[in-house]
């Protein structure tokens, strides 16, 4: 059975930092590529940034892009997410998703459960 | 950055009622569209990938068209447990985009 597991969410002030991790089993993970998707508070979903399989090629949203970074270790199936520079509008449930394939251009097939980053002075 | 429109914003429909619900792209994705349930508290769902592929576990109940601008998710028979809200997203070109969603309410 596929599970993600996000933690590392909590209070921060503007400008401060916070560094989300996403414990993933069920699957080969280093075979799939995977997504952080965010959403504020009763708002839509937000794509944030993904992962090749390999951990070799990453892309970000613009509105993340210079203070977001995203990573993984293979070796013991985590997906990372650094971030610097948090603003107010950053304050959203942070997902991690894997996509059903080894690239980014496909659906999001598995999410966990959520973690809320709260930025605000 | 391909933007997505959702129609409508909100239903309230009475079960076992027919629901159709339209995304369209701002440019042509082809098939690269995937249709998302978020029920309240929970996470999203993929619930059609690729336009009309059916998932795994998913009811027959739930069906979805359409190509290149133009798609469709439909519900038919609408159950109680169908309250959520349905988003589309696309997986065509990055940056991914998602619509900004459909809620369905019962009667």
């Amino acid at each position: 059975e596929v599970q993600l597991l996000e933690s590392g969410g909590g209070f921060v002030q503007p400008g401060g930092s916070l560094r989300l991790s996403c414990a993933a089993s069920g699957f080969t993970f280093s075979s799939y590529a995977m997504s952080w998707v965010r959403q504020a508070p009763g708002k839509g979903l937000e794509w944030v940034s993904a992962m090749s399989g390999s951990g070799g090629s990453t892309y970000y949203a613009d509105s993340v892009k210079g203070r977001f970074t995203i990573s993984r270790d293979n070796s013991k199936n985590m997906l990372y997410l650094q971030m610097n520079s948090l603003r107010a509008e950053d304050t959203a449930v942070y997902y991690c998703a894997k996509q059903q394939s080894s690239g980014y251009y496909s659906p999001l097939d598995y999410w966990g459960q959520g973690t809320l980053v709260t930025v605000s002075s | 950055e391909i933007v997505l429109t959702q129609s409508p914003d909100f239903q309230s429909v009475t079960p076992k009622e027919k629901v159709t619900i339209t995304c369209r792209a701002s440019q042509s994705i082809g098939s690269s569209l995937h249709w998302y349930q978020q029920r309240p508290d929970q996470s999203p769902k993929l619930l059609i990938k690729y336009a009309s592929q059916s998932i795994s576990g998913v009811p027959s109940r739930f069906s979805g068209s359409g190509s290149g601008t133009d798609f469709t998710l439909t519900i038919n028979s609408l159950e109680a447990e169908d309250a959520a809200t349905y988003y589309c997203h696309q997986s065509s070109s990055l940056p991914f985009t998602f619509g900004p969603g459909t809620k369905v309410d019962i009667k």
